[in-house]
């Protein structure tokens, strides 16, 4: 069964916590981004990377950390330091210049 | 800046009615354009896009969306609405010349199909 894989479906952070968001796709994409979505706001680009080991900050980076060790694999860690990190994330991947695909998402909520 | 506008929070239509939800864009070079759909609680599904050739595109689930590059617009189409096209609508961009760029998303329309 092919597609992009987002774990958990819903996540609570405490004040203070660092938590991490999986996204694991099997479409052997090169390009993996993360977005998060507010409502009203569409969606804001937080990093994206094009092959494995490399990655680019979006609109809306501070706060946030992504690793790309493997090329199925790209981990988004929502760091203390984000203020204000309660929203639905989504990932995705795609080959180059083609659409995206996304997965189901994560909602985090800050209790 | 690169950017894609749909003005419009929301458009209600009759079932059976066409609807029409906008997108204006403005990049640099030439765009490829997409829309997608979102339910509740769900990721955005892929419904068509336009690279090159002819101006109107064919998508899922009979919808169609016409490029106009001298209105710089990418409007989304469907000739008879359902009550389950209602849902959260996505243009996005992504310009042409920028393999190492990631998509531009609008803000959103959200259709209401009454029936």
């Amino acid at each position: 069964d092919g597609g992009i894989t987002q774990s958990p479906k819903y996540l609570f952070r405490k004040e203070g916590q660092n938590v991490t968001l999986s996204c694991e796709q099997n479409l052997n994409h090169d390009a993996m981004y993360w977005y998060r979505q507010d409502p009203g706001q569409g969606l804001r680009l937080i990093y994206y990377s094009q092959i494995v080991n490399d990655f680019q900050k979006g609109d809306i980076a501070e706060g946030y950390s992504v690793s790309r060790e493997k090329k199925e694999s790209f981990p988004l860690t929502v760091t203390s330091a984000q203020k204000n990190p309660t929203a639905f994330y989504l990932c995705a991947s795609s080959i180059s210049y083609t659409e995206a695909f996304f997965g189901q998402g994560t909602r985090l909520t800050v209790v | 800046a690169q950017s894609v506008a749909q003005p419009e929070d929301q458009v209600n239509v009759a079932e059976g009615n066409p609807l029409t939800v906008k997108c204006t864009y403005s990049v640099s070079g030439n765009p490829y354009l997409f829309w997608y759909v979102q339910y509740p609680n769900r990721g955005l599904q892929f419904l068509l896009k336009y690279i090159t050739g002819d101006n109107l595109v064919k998508g899922s689930y009979g919808f169609e969306a016409e490029f106009n590059k001298s209105q710089t617009s990418f409007h989304l189409k469907k000739p008879s609405a359902l009550v389950s096209d209602s849902a959260l609508y996505f243009c996005a961009v992504r310009p042409f010349n920028q393999a190492g760029t990631a998509l531009i998303f609008g803000k959103g329309t959200t259709l209401s199909v009454s029936s």
